[in-house]
C-alpha cells in the first residue's frame, strides 16, 4: 500500500523559511518523479514543483520559482520542499504525490504564514 | 504555460442523475496526458482518470472519461450520494508545469 507522509508545516511569519518533508513507502521512490502539490484555504489546487527520478530535473510553478527548492533523497524514500521568502499568499495545505498524474496522495501538511 | 477552464463551475442535480464535466484546454495536450480528481471538504484528492479515459483502479465504472486535443468531459452516468463533490482536471503532457483547472462543484438540487 502508497503512503505519502508529509510533515514540516506550521507557522512562519512573512519572509520566513520552512522545509516541508513527505517520507514515502509501498513503491519503488526512486522510480518515480515527485510532485508537491498546494491548495490554499478555500480554494483550489495549484501544481508547485515536481523532481525527477534522480533528482537532476527540477520543475517549479512561476508564483515559486526562485523562492521554493524541491529535493529528494532516494535511499530515505523522502521528498523535501525548502521555502524561503513565505509570502502570505504561500499558506496552503501542501501535498506530495509521485508520478505526473497523481494516482496517491498523502494528508498534506499546512502551512500558514502570518504575523 | 497550459491553461485549463472547466464549466460548469457548479452542477446542480439530484441522485440517479447524468452528470457531464468539461475541461477545456487552451492548447493541444499531447498523448491526452488528462487525468481528472475527485475532492470532498477536509480530504485529499482522489484520482479518478489518467490518459484521459483510463479509471484509476478501485475507480466504480460510473465514471468515464473521454475527448483529446483540447477538449475533454467527465461523465458520472447515475450519481450517488458520495459523488456530490468537487471535481478538476489536471493536464501532465510533455513537461512541467502540470496545470489544474479551477474545478467543477457538483452539489445536490
Amino acid at each position: 500500500e502508497v503512503q505519502l507522509v508529509e510533515s514540516g508545516g506550521g507557522l512562519v511569519q512573512p519572509g520566513g523559511s520552512l522545509r516541508l518533508s513527505c517520507a514515502a513507502s509501498g513503491f519503488t521512490f526512486s522510480t518515480y518523479a515527485m510532485n508537491w502539490v498546494r491548495q490554499a484555504p478555500g480554494k483550489g489546487l495549484e501544481w508547485v514543483s515536481t523532481i525527477s527520478t534522480g533528482g537532476y530535473g527540477t520543475y517549479y510553478a512561476d508564483s515559486v520559482k526562485g523562492r521554493f527548492t524541491i529535493s529528494r533523497d532516494n535511499p530515505k524514500n523522502t521528498v523535501y520542499l525548502h521555502m524561503n521568502s513565505l509570502r502570505a499568499e504561500d499558506t496552503a495545505v501542501y501535498y506530495c504525490a509521485p508520478k505526473y498524474y497523481f494516482d496517491s496522495w498523502g494528508q498534506g501538511t499546512l502551512v500558514t504564514v502570518s504575523s | 504555460e497550459i491553461v485549463l477552464t472547466q464549466s460548469p463551475g457548479t452542477l446542480s442535480l439530484s441522485p440517479g442523475e447524468r452528470a457531464t464535466l468539461s475541461c477545456r484546454a487552451s492548447q493541444s495536450i499531447s498523448s491526452s496526458y488528462l487525468a481528472w480528481y475527485q475532492q470532498k471538504p477536509g480530504q485529499a484528492p482522489r484520482l479518478l482518470i489518467y490518459g484521459a479515459s483510463s479509471r484509476a483502479t478501485g475507480i466504480p465504472d460510473r465514471f468515464s472519461g473521454s475527448g483529446s486535443g483540447t477538449d475533454f468531459t467527465l461523465t458520472i452516468s447515475r450519481l450517488e450520494p458520495e459523488d456530490f463533490a468537487v471535481y478538476y482536471c489536471q493536464q501532465y503532457g510533455s513537461s512541467p508545469p502540470f496545470t489544474f483547472g479551477p474545478g467543477t462543484k457538483v452539489d445536490i438540487k
